[in-house]
């Protein structure tokens, strides 16, 4: 019933430290999107997700970022060994969509605000 | 790379006055979408523009699409304080490979 539903909505970790991010779609929604936000920036594609199959990876910017949605529901983004470049905003959005992802109206929680000290 | 652009990327006006936004693209696209986001939220769908169609309205919001210049704009009627918010476009290229946001808008409606 709710919306896209983010958790923490704040994380502050060591650099060094594994983080882990996860997003809860909208019900029965099919395709799942992980975005980066810096500051003052429009959100960066990461990941995407049609059911549990992570079908476009492209964005991801390091083999330290892995995002996963084992049974098609909830997901996570983990981020091992992290760098004070990955401080952001992480963005999930979830949408109806079947065959494409990006053909519909995209839902987004309201982020993950991560910190690396 | 960002594929989209938007212009002004910054924009102040009076309660009542018309804002008008512009987005360009550089490459082939199957859909344009239009999002606003409030500080701190998510982002909220305003509208999407085939690559086939030319205009949309939804309330107070007119969006058209010119693809042989790659732009869209962005016109929202008789701004309000609460339409404070930066404002995106974000393109689905064709074929449909990934989505791409520009760095926004940020407009600022003044009482």
């Amino acid at each position: 019933g709710a919306g896209v539903s983010q958790s923490p909505r704040y994380k502050v970790a060591k650099r060094g430290q594994d983080v882990a991010l996860r997003c809860d779609p909208i019900s029965g929604h099919v395709s799942l999107f992980w975005y980066q936000q810096a500051l003052g920036q429009g959100p960066e594609f990461l990941t995407y997700f049609q059911n549990e199959a992570q079908l476009d990876k492209s964005g991801l910017p390091s083999d330290r970022f892995f995002a996963e949605r084992p049974e098609g529901s909830v997901s996570t983004l983990k981020i091992q060994r992290t760098q004070q470049e990955d401080s952001a905003v992480y963005l999930c959005a979830s949408s109806l969509a079947r065959l494409s992802g990006f053909n519909q109206p995209q839902h987004f929680g309201d982020g993950t605000r991560l910190s690396i000290l | 790379s960002q594929q989209g652009e938007e212009d002004p990327q910054a924009l102040s006006i009076q309660e009542g006055e018309n804002a008008t936004m512009n987005c360009s693209y550089k490459t082939s696209i199957n859909n344009l979408q239009w999002y606003r986001q409030n500080s701190g939220r998510g982002l909220v769908h305003l509208i999407l523009i085939r690559s086939n169609e030319r205009e949309k309205h939804s309330g107070r919001l007119r969006v058209t699409l010119d693809t042989s210049k790659k732009s869209s704009s962005l016109l929202i009627t008789a701004s309000r304080a609460a339409d404070t918010a930066s404002y995106f476009c974000a393109t689905a290229q064709n074929p449909i490979r990934n989505f791409v946001f520009g760095p926004g808008t940020r407009l600022s409606v003044l009482p």
